[in-house]
């Protein structure tokens, strides 16, 4: 009930192209979904979130779609660039009081140029 | 405004040796995690606290034990290393609204 699945594993993508990760969750308790980038040797940040209400949210390139009777939801990296090259974390957060956060298993993303 | 720091940044310990890993954060949050990353596995949370004085049980307590006596400071105690708990530690602050700010990481190595 507490998982979210995230794939692909790995995404090798042209520099110009779009990326895209997808997640699905089964709780719909969740009602806030963040999505992490990680670099190589430093903590997570966070990217972009959306809550449920909604079905996308675009902050510059990096636009979330979410389907909330599929209960998934995906990233989408548009005009991809070799600095994007990092680790994505999917999340589903159950908010108010202590924020039981579950993570996605990471996609590890290479740009190539 | 350092956001969270942690310390150390690296450590190699034999099994059975004992540490401490502190978290920082100068956001004033009440809630602090601490999680551990390994390989295909994402992030699991160890240990939580919402507030000065209080910890909680997370997903993998097991073999670390955390302690939150100021708000600012989480520490994360190991009395025992084991070879399993070489991995990457994470430390958050969590923002009201559920924002996490990461710490950047303290990679432990048991021998």
């Amino acid at each position: 009930q507490q998982q979210v699945k995230q794939s692909p594993q790995s995404l090798i993508v042209q520099k110009g192209g779009i990326s895209i990760i997808n997640c699905a969750y089964e709780n719909t308790a969740f009602d806030y979904f963040p999505w992490y980038q990680q670099f190589p040797g430093k903590g997570p940040a966070l990217l972009i979130a959306i809550r449920p209400d909604v079905s996308e949210k675009k902050e510059g390139r990096f636009t979330i779609s979410f389907n909330k009777s599929a209960k998934q939801f995906s990233l989408h990296i548009m005009d991809s660039q070799p600095g994007d090259s990092a680790t994505y974390f999917c999340a589903a957060v159950i908010s108010g009081g202590y924020q039981k956060v579950t993570f996605g298993t990471g996609t590890k993303l290479q740009v190539i140029p | 405004n350092a956001g969270v720091t942690q310390t150390p940044k690296f450590r190699v310990l034999k099994t059975g040796q004992s540490m401490t890993l502190l978290c920082a954060q100068d956001m004033n949050h009440e809630y602090m995690y601490w999680y551990r990353q390994d390989p295909g596995m994402g992030l699991r949370l160890i240990h939580y606290s919402v507030g000065e004085g209080t910890t909680a049980k997370g997903e993998v307590p097991d073999g670390y034990n955390v302690s939150r006596l100021k708000k600012q400071n989480f520490l994360l105690g190991l009395e025992s290393a084991a070879p399993s708990q070489t991995s990457v530690y994470f430390c958050a602050s969590v923002e009201q609204g559920a924002r996490q700010y990461f710490g950047p990481g303290t990679r432990l190595t048991v021998t």
